[in-house]
């Protein structure tokens, strides 16, 4: 079945240490992107890709990198540069706009600073 | 730095009410937008979307309506029932997929 998946679903980062979250979908989608959400608040935009080997920064970028070499992968790092990391992590791919569900959402990750 | 994500607003509905959930949006060239509800740590599920040619569309029990003018989008659900209780989000889909703030939907007994 075509889908987007994430990994890990949880994850643990030392201080000081970089992490790397996977996002991976074989729906064929141009567009990928990550997002940021904190407990009780809303989904804000790190990077986003339309097309391979091309990506922007979004909202929040700092103290994250990402990487579109695949057109299935958008891998998010997150640095030791960003200094409150624990969040819950969603990756999004879309084809465009088209009526109903066309995009598609991970289960998310869930990284935790120790 | 890194901005402070505000906290959600929250809406109290009796079950069996109807709930309106409102978000406005700031690019007056978008032209497809989407509701999204959202369970605690899960990722959003696909509730709706209309066109920017559209002022209303309804599906099963929820109607979104659009205006363009005040560019402003809610989301109405009937008979509202426990297990709408969530956290509901526009999106606004130009060049890249932006979430509004959202709303935390609480359904009561």
């Amino acid at each position: 079945d075509g889908g987007i998946t994430q990994s890990p679903k949880y994850l643990f980062r030392k201080e000081g240490q970089n992490v790397t979250l996977s996002c991976e979908q074989n729906l064929n989608h141009d567009a990928m992107y990550w997002y940021r959400q904190d407990p009780g608040q809303g989904l804000r935009l790190i990077y986003y890709s339309q097309i391979v080997n091309d990506f922007q920064k979004g909202d929040i970028a700092e103290g994250y990198s990402v990487s579109r070499e695949k057109k299935e992968s958008f891998p998010l790092t997150v640095t030791s540069a960003q200094k409150n990391p624990t969040a819950f992590y969603l990756c999004a791919s879309t084809q465009g706009r088209r009526f109903g569900n066309t995009i598609y959402f991970g289960e998310g990750s869930w990284l935790t600073v120790v | 730095g890194e901005s402070v994500g505000l906290h959600l607003p929250t809406l109290s509905v009796q079950e069996g009410d109807n709930s309106i959930i409102n978000c406005a949006y700031s690019n007056s060239a978008s032209d497809y937008f989407i509701w999204y509800k959202q369970e605690s740590g899960k990722g959003p599920q696909f509730i709706i979307d209309i066109r920017s040619n559209m002022d209303k569309r309804q599906g099963q029990r929820v109607t979104v309506l659009l205006n363009k003018t005040v560019k402003h989008l809610s989301l109405q659900i009937a008979a509202t029932q426990p297990g709408d209780s969530a956290v509901y989000f526009c999106a606004e889909l130009g060049n890249k997929l932006t979430f509004g703030t959202g709303t935390q939907l609480k359904v009561e007994l």
